[in-house]
C-alpha cells in the first residue's frame, strides 16, 4: 500500500462549490504539506503543518484552508472554487528528524469549470 | 531568499543519446539539501536523489549521474544512453536548514526521448 494517499485522484467541480481534498499517510511523519502544480510554474506551497496543533500559510494560501485532523490526516479545502484553481495538487510528508526529505502522494487533478 | 533555476524548459533527444539537465540554485544557508524528482506522464512525483551541502561527491546510479559543484552553485543531472521511459518532467529542488526549511522547486525540464 502507498505510504501517502490522496483522495479523490480526479475531481471536476463548478465555480463556487466547496471542495475538500484529503491526504492520509502511514509513514508516521509529523510534518505535512500541500502544494499545487501548474504547467510551467513548478510546485508552489499552499499550507504546511508541523504537528496537529500547527498550521502555517505557504506562498499561495489565498482561497484555501486546511485542517489537520490527526497526525496522519491533512485536508485541503477550497471554500469557493474558481477556475484558476484548476491544477494538480500534491500532499507531502516529512519526518522532524529528517525534515529535508519530503515524500509525495500521487496527486489530485482538479478541474474547476 | 532561496531560488532554483532550471533554464532548460524542454529538451528532446533521440534514444541512446546522453542528456544533461541543468540546475542552478541560490541560498544563504550553509546547510542545505538538493533534490531531483521525476514526474512521468502519469503525474506522480518520484524522488530520485538527495544531496547535502557538505557532500560534493558525484553520484552514479545506473544510467543516472549527478554532478554537484558548490563553486558554481549547480547540481546537474545526466542520463546516459537515454531511453523512451526516461521521458518525463524533471524537477530540481532545494531546502535550506537555516530558517524557513521550505522546499523550493525549479520550474522543471521536460525531457522527451524519441525512439
Amino acid at each position: 500500500d502507498a505510504d501517502v494517499t490522496q483522495t479523490p485522484r480526479n475531481r471536476i467541480t463548478k465555480t463556487g462549490k466547496r471542495i475538500m481534498l484529503e491526504c492520509s499517510q502511514t509513514k508516521g511523519h509529523d510534518r505535512m504539506y500541500w502544494y499545487r502544480q501548474d504547467p510551467g510554474l513548478g510546485l508552489r506551497l499552499i499550507y504546511y503543518s508541523f504537528d496537529v496543533k500547527d498550521i502555517n500559510k505557504g506562498e499561495i494560501s489565498d482561497g484555501y484552508s486546511v485542517s489537520r485532523q490527526a497526525q496522519a490526516k491533512f485536508s485541503l479545502s477550497l471554500e469557493s472554487a474558481i477556475p484558476n484553481q484548476t491544477a494538480l495538487y500534491f500532499c507531502a510528508t516529512s519526518d522532524v528528524r529528517h525534515t529535508e526529505t519530503q515524500y509525495f502522494g500521487p496527486g489530485t487533478r482538479l478541474l474547476v469549470l | 531568499a532561496q531560488k532554483v533555476t532550471q533554464a532548460q524548459t524542454e529538451i528532446s533527444v533521440v534514444e541512446k543519446e546522453d542528456v544533461t539537465l541543468d540546475c542552478v540554485y541560490e541560498t544563504r544557508d550553509t546547510t542545505y539539501y538538493l533534490f531531483w524528482y521525476k514526474q512521468p506522464p502519469s503525474g506522480e512525483l518520484v524522488f530520485l536523489i538527495r544531496r547535502n551541502s557538505f557532500d560534493e561527491q558525484n553520484e552514479i546510479s545506473g544510467r543516472y549521474s549527478w554532478n554537484f559543484q558548490k563553486s558554481t552553485s549547480s547540481f546537474n543531472f545526466t542520463i546516459t544512453a537515454s531511453q523512451v521511459v526516461d521521458s518525463a518532467v524533471y524537477f530540481c529542488a532545494l531546502i535550506g536548514l537555516g530558517g524557513s526549511e521550505k522546499l523550493v522547486f525549479g520550474k522543471g525540464t521536460k525531457l522527451t526521448v524519441n525512439p
